[in-house]
Order: C-alpha cells, then sequence, then structure tokens
C-alpha cells in the first residue's frame, strides 16, 4: 500500500497566520490528493482535491499545490475555524490511504 | 441537497457480526460515475479506508480486512450496506460513509470523496 506522512505531527499558530502542512506519499501518485478538516466529534470535511481544486463552498483561503509525491496545503490568515485536524489522503490506488493527521491549534 | 446518514448497533459482542447501514438522499445510486465508500476512525486515531462500491456494483476492499468485509448496495432504496464479521474490541470506532465521485482516463478510474455522512459509534465490548 501507498504510505502517506503528513508534517508537522502538530502545529500551533495564532489568527491571522499563514500555515502549511505537508503530506509524502511513498510513491508516485500524480495528483491523486485530497485534503480534509475535521473537528473533534465531527466527521471529515472534504477541502480539496486533485491536489490543488477547492471542493465547493471552501474558502479561497484554503489552497493546495504538488503532484508526484509531495504536496502541501497552505491555509492563509487563519481564522477561528480553522483550527482543526488536517488529512491528506491518496486515491490514486485501489488502496486508498490517509495520512496520520496534523493538529493545529490556537497559539 | 446530498445526505448520508449511518444507521446500526451501539454496542456489539466479540466474534459477532456487525451490520451498517449508510440511506443517502440527493442523488441516485444508479448515476454513473458515482459511489459510496465506508471509512471507520477508531478513537483518537486516523482515518481508515475500508470499502467502495461503484455504480456497475463493483467492489473494492482494504487488503487487510477484505476476508471480513462485504459491502452491497441496494439503489431503489438508496441504501448501501456494509458488513464486517468477527468482531473485536479494535474494531470500535465511528464508521462513515460518503459520496464518491470518479472520473476516467480510459480503462482506469480515480474516485475523488466529496461529502460524508455524520458517523455512528460502534463499540464492541462483552
Amino acid at each position: 500500500d501507498i504510505q502517506m506522512t503528513q508534517s508537522p505531527s502538530s502545529l500551533s499558530a495564532s489568527v491571522g497566520d499563514t500555515v502549511t502542512i505537508t503530506c509524502r506519499a511513498s510513491q508516485v501518485i500524480a495528483d491523486y490528493l485530497a485534503w480534509f478538516q475535521q473537528k473533534p466529534g465531527k466527521a471529515p470535511k472534504s477541502l480539496i482535491y486533485g491536489a490543488s481544486n477547492l471542493q465547493g463552498g471552501v474558502p479561497s483561503r484554503f489552497s493546495g499545490s504538488g503532484s508526484g509525491t509531495d504536496f502541501t496545503l497552505t491555509i492563509s490568515s487563519l481564522q477561528p475555524e480553522d483550527f482543526a485536524t488536517y488529512y491528506c489522503q491518496q486515491y490514486e490506488s485501489d488502496q486508498v490511504t490517509f495520512g496520520q493527521g496534523t493538529r493545529l491549534e490556537i497559539k | 441537497q446530498v445526505t448520508l446518514k449511518e444507521s446500526g448497533p451501539v454496542l456489539v459482542k466479540p466474534t459477532e457480526t456487525l451490520t451498517l447501514t449508510c440511506t443517502v438522499s440527493g442523488f441516485s445510486l444508479s448515476r454513473p460515475r458515482v459511489g459510496v465508500s465506508w471509512v471507520r476512525q477508531p478513537p483518537g486515531k486516523p482515518l481508515e479506508w475500508l470499502a467502495h462500491i461503484f455504480p456497475n456494483d463493483e467492489k473494492s476492499y482494504s487488503t487487510s480486512l477484505k476476508s471480513r468485509l462485504t459491502i452491497s448496495k441496494d439503489t431503489s432504496r438508496s441504501q448501501v450496506v456494509l458488513a464486517l464479521t468477527n468482531l473485536d474490541p479494535v474494531d470500535t470506532a465511528t464508521y462513515y460513509c460518503a459520496r464518491i465521485l470518479g472520473y476516467c482516463f480510459g480503462s482506469k478510474c480515480y474516485w475523488r470523496f466529496d461529502y460524508w455522512g455524520q458517523g455512528t459509534l460502534v463499540t464492541v465490548s462483552s
């Protein structure tokens, strides 16, 4: 199976900051990479697919980039509602796999 | 408005079989390039993909759980059912269903997630 490694596992930031989360695949996945946001006790929410395409209704302060094995999720001008856990996911393979998550906390 | 809702038992005993139902609305399970997936999340742990079911009724399973999983759908009732046999306490998790959308290039299709259900917590304990 393709392994997805996220870094950092957690980070602290302040409202208004810009943060970047990295996801690395153990093999080339082209741009078949998605990002999800999950708040405590809630279902994941789809943010980005195809490495850089925003799902409908997702604010433009979220952006994704990358191709091949290295990907990033950038959140600009952090808002209070953005503090959550973020997961990357590859769907290039029939065996879908998720990263271990990055917890974004308020500093 | 697309919605998905999981239902099933909240407590099951070890060695029993878990059967979960995902009831969808706002789209048809017979629609081309639209399928449903199941994902679970043990308490405090990451997401784990379990299975997909595709519009043509083909299925895909997690390699590690394939021998214990069965996914099926009833298009007329807008339901997808997941069965997991021989339960163990490590199967305690919140189980989610999600809609998946496919885009195909030649013979290969790629399936992305969009809408998710709210999830249902299942505890395996005697």
